[in-house]
C-alpha cells in the first residue's frame, strides 16, 4: 500500500483567514514533504521533515507553517496568505533512506480570494 | 543551468506508436532517477525508478539511464490515449537525499 491521504481536497479562503492542510501516511515512512505547484509548472518543494524534525525549508513565508505531529502526520498551517500563494499543495512521503523513492497525495486545491 | 532539463513538448504520437521522453540531468553525483505521470488536476504518480546505468523494463514502460552522458529517458511502448498526461523526470543527488530536483515537464499527446 503507497496511499498518502491528504484533506481537504479543495480549500477556498480569504486573506486573513486561518486554516490547516493535513496530510497522513501509515507505510512506516518517516520522511514526509509539502510541495506547492502551480499550473504548468513542476512541483516545488517547501518543506521536508526527516525522523518528525524540519531538515529543509525552502526559504518559505512565514505565513507557511509546518508541522509534524508525529511520524504519520504532517501539517501545514495557513495564515494571512495571498492570491499568489492559490496552488495544489502536494504532500509526499518516502521511507527516508538515501536516494528513495517519494509517494505523492492526491494534494488539497487552494484558492486564495 | 537548471538541474534537470525536459523539453515541454507536446509530444504528439498515434496510438499504438512508441513514445520518447528524454531527460538530462547537471550534477554528475546524481544517484537516483524517477519518471512520474501527472494528468491535468492530479498528483504525480511514480511511474519508474532506476539508479544503474542501463535499462529497466516494467510493462509497456522502460526506462534507461546513461550516466557518462547525464541522461535518462522513458520509453512507452504500444502507447495508448490514456498515456496522454505530462511526464516528470526526478532526479534526487543523494548528498541531501530528501531532496528532488525535478524537470519542467513533457505533454504528451497520445492520437486515438
Amino acid at each position: 500500500d503507497t496511499e498518502v491521504t491528504q484533506t481537504p481536497k479543495h480549500l477556498v479562503m480569504g486573506m486573513t483567514n486561518k486554516k490547516s492542510l493535513k496530510c497522513e501516511q501509515h507505510m512506516g515512512h518517516r520522511a514526509m514533504y509539502w510541495y506547492k505547484q502551480k499550473a504548468k509548472k513542476p512541483p516545488e518543494l517547501m518543506f521536508v521533515y526527516s525522523y518528525e524534525k524540519l531538515s529543509i525549508n525552502e526559504s518559505v513565508p512565514s505565513r507557511f507553517s509546518p508541522e509534524c505531529p508525529n511520524s504519520s502526520l504532517l501539517n501545514l498551517h495557513l495564515h494571512a496568505l495571498q492570491p499568489e500563494d492559490s496552488a495544489l499543495y502536494l504532500c509526499a512521503s518516502s521511507q527516508g533512506l538515501p536516494a528513495d523513492t517519494q509517494y505523492f497525495g492526491p494534494g488539497t486545491r487552494l484558492t486564495v480570494l | 543551468q537548471k538541474e534537470v532539463e525536459q523539453n515541454s513538448g507536446p509530444l504528439s504520437v498515434p496510438e499504438g506508436a512508441i513514445a520518447s521522453l528524454n531527460c538530462t540531468y547537471s550534477d554528475r553525483v546524481s544517484q537516483s532517477f524517477f519518471w512520474y505521470r501527472q494528468y491535468s488536476g492530479k498528483s504525480p504518480e511514480l511511474i519508474m525508478s532506476i539508479y544503474s546505468n542501463g535499462d529497466k523494463e516494467d510493462g509497456r514502460f522502460t526506462a534507461q539511464l546513461n550516466k557518462a552522458s547525464q541522461y535518462v529517458s522513458l520509453l512507452i511502448r504500444d502507447s495508448q490515449p490514456s498515456d496522454s498526461a505530462t511526464y516528470l523526470c526526478a532526479v534526487n543527488k543523494g548528498r541531501n537525499f530528501n531532496k528532488f530536483y525535478f524537470g519542467s515537464g513533457t505533454k504528451l499527446n497520445v492520437k486515438p
